[in-house]
């Protein structure tokens, strides 16, 4: 089955102390982006990636960092969690034709107390 | 700067009633447009997307949209709503089509479809 994974679904940690989530895709699609969901906010881009070893930052890239190693995973880093990224995240992948549209993951909810 | 506006926020629709979001974008360039749709519990996904042609485009579920370049708008409509409808809309924009890779979408409409 075509899908975006991501990895935890669901995280409570504490200040400081470094956590990666997971985001895979089985579609071979080049192009892959990390978004964060706020009430009222909609959803702001993170950091996109073009392809293997090309990332470049959206909307919102403070405090986070992205790595494209492998066409299939682009994982979000955050090196120092801080309550104000509290947020939900969504890791989307497309081709790289027209329009690229996008293929959702499921969504990360991370608590930072 | 690169934005989306959506005008509503909340929307509540009684069964068979017509739809219409509205969207407009300021981005710059040949610009890619998108709806797309989060069911309670379910993924996004998308539910219509213009990037050339016809500036009337059909969508899943019976859903069409209309680019209007000079209002830089992309109004989603739907002319009788089910309840099945209920969802959080998005409106999204990109300049794939002038170079330009980043993906900036609106702050969303929850729509409540009353049965």
């Amino acid at each position: 089955e075509a899908q975006v994974t991501q990895n935890p679904r669901y995280l409570i940690t504490v200040t400081g102390k470094k956590l990666t989530v997971t985001c895979s895709q089985n579609m071979n699609h080049e192009y892959m982006s990390w978004y964060r969901q706020d009430p009222g906010l909609g959803l702001r881009q993170i950091y996109y990636s073009m392809n293997v070893e090309v990332t470049d930052k959206g909307d919102v890239p403070e405090g986070y960092k992205v790595s494209r190693k492998e066409k299939r995973n682009f994982p979000l880093i955050l090196e120092s969690p801080s309550p104000n990224q509290t947020s939900l995240y969504f890791c989307a992948s497309s081709f790289r034709t027209d329009s690229y549209e996008q293929y959702f993951g499921p969504g990360t909810r991370l608590t930072v107390t | 700067a690169q934005s989306v506006s959506q005008h509503n926020h909340h929307v509540i629709l009684s069964e068979a009633a017509s739809l219409e979001l509205g969207c407009n974008y300021s981005y710059g360039g040949t610009v890619n447009l998108f709806w797309y749709v989060q069911y309670p519990g379910q993924h996004l996904q998308l539910l219509l997307k213009y990037f050339s042609g016809d500036p009337l485009v059909k969508g899943i579920k019976g859903f069409e949209a209309e680019f209007i370049k000079s209002k830089f708008s992309f109004n989603l409509r739907k002319p009788s709503v089910q309840w099945s409808d209920t969802a959080e809309y998005f409106c999204a924009v990109n300049g794939a089509a002038s170079g330009t890779y980043k993906y900036i979408f609106g702050t969303g409409t929850r729509l409540k479809v009353l049965a």
